[in-house]
């Protein structure tokens, strides 16, 4: 079965300090891809990242970096000299891809970051 | 290109009541799904359309919501007798084969 941890429900550090974001998953399939997404307060869901399971570069972008780690099922992302507008609830999720046209994806409870000035 | 657009963005019903949201997705995209959020858990699946027909709707709760697609184009979740563990927000999102979901801004639903 498929599910998506994130054992920090709350996170509350200082502008500019950096701030890793937990994310482990489960999955049978071989082939899944992994996404983070973005809840500001204003409601709608923001696409961050998509990785598929084949690829464990790590990647950066801008202030934003997620480690992917197969051996520990994990897909956290760290967000470096944070600020104020970071202030939001992310979610990981995981998708299975099989045969069908597409599939559906499994959240995690998502984590309240609050970034204090 | 225009997003997936819902409609309304906010509703408050009372308990009973029957209320419909509205997704557009965004143009040629043939997978539409339905998601929501209550009481500050995590995002569910609903249900999944492919085109008119729908593909997987195992993640609907319970039969008093009905989820439409005539056409294959827009899509439809009505909530009839509302009750007040359906408050939350609703999104929907949309995609083409194989591809990323494209979400919506959430349609907030508040049942009083």
């Amino acid at each position: 079965a498929q599910k998506v941890t994130q054992a920090q429900t709350e996170i509350s550090v200082v502008e500019k300090e950096d701030v890793t974001l937990d994310c482990v998953y489960e999955t049978r399939d071989t082939t899944y891809y992994l996404f983070w997404y973005k809840q500001p307060p204003s409601g709608e869901l923001v696409f961050l990242i998509r990785r598929n399971s084949f690829d464990e570069q790590n990647e950066i972008s801008g202030r934003y970096s997620w480690n992917f780690q197969k051996s520990t099922s994990s897909f956290n992302f760290t967000i470096t000299a944070s600020q104020v507008v970071d202030s939001a609830v992310y979610f990981c999720a995981l998708s299975e891809e099989g045969y069908s046209s597409a599939s559906k994806i499994i959240f995690g409870s998502g984590t309240r970051l609050s970034i204090r000035p | 290109e225009a997003g997936v657009t819902q409609f309304p963005s906010h509703s408050v019903i009372e308990k009973g009541q029957t209320v419909t949201l509205r997704c557009d997705p965004i143009s040629g995209h043939d997978n539409l799904y339905w998601y929501r959020r209550v009481m500050g858990k995590e995002i569910k699946f609903l249900l999944h359309f492919v085109k008119e027909s729908k593909q997987d709707e195992s993640g609907m709760p319970n039969n008093r919501f009905l989820a439409e697609r005539t056409g294959g184009t827009y899509s439809t979740l009505k909530v009839q007798p509302a009750e007040l563990e359906d408050s939350g927000v609703y999104f929907c999102a949309s995609s083409q084969v194989r591809q990323g979901l494209h979400f919506g801004e959430g349609s907030w639903l508040t049942v009083v």
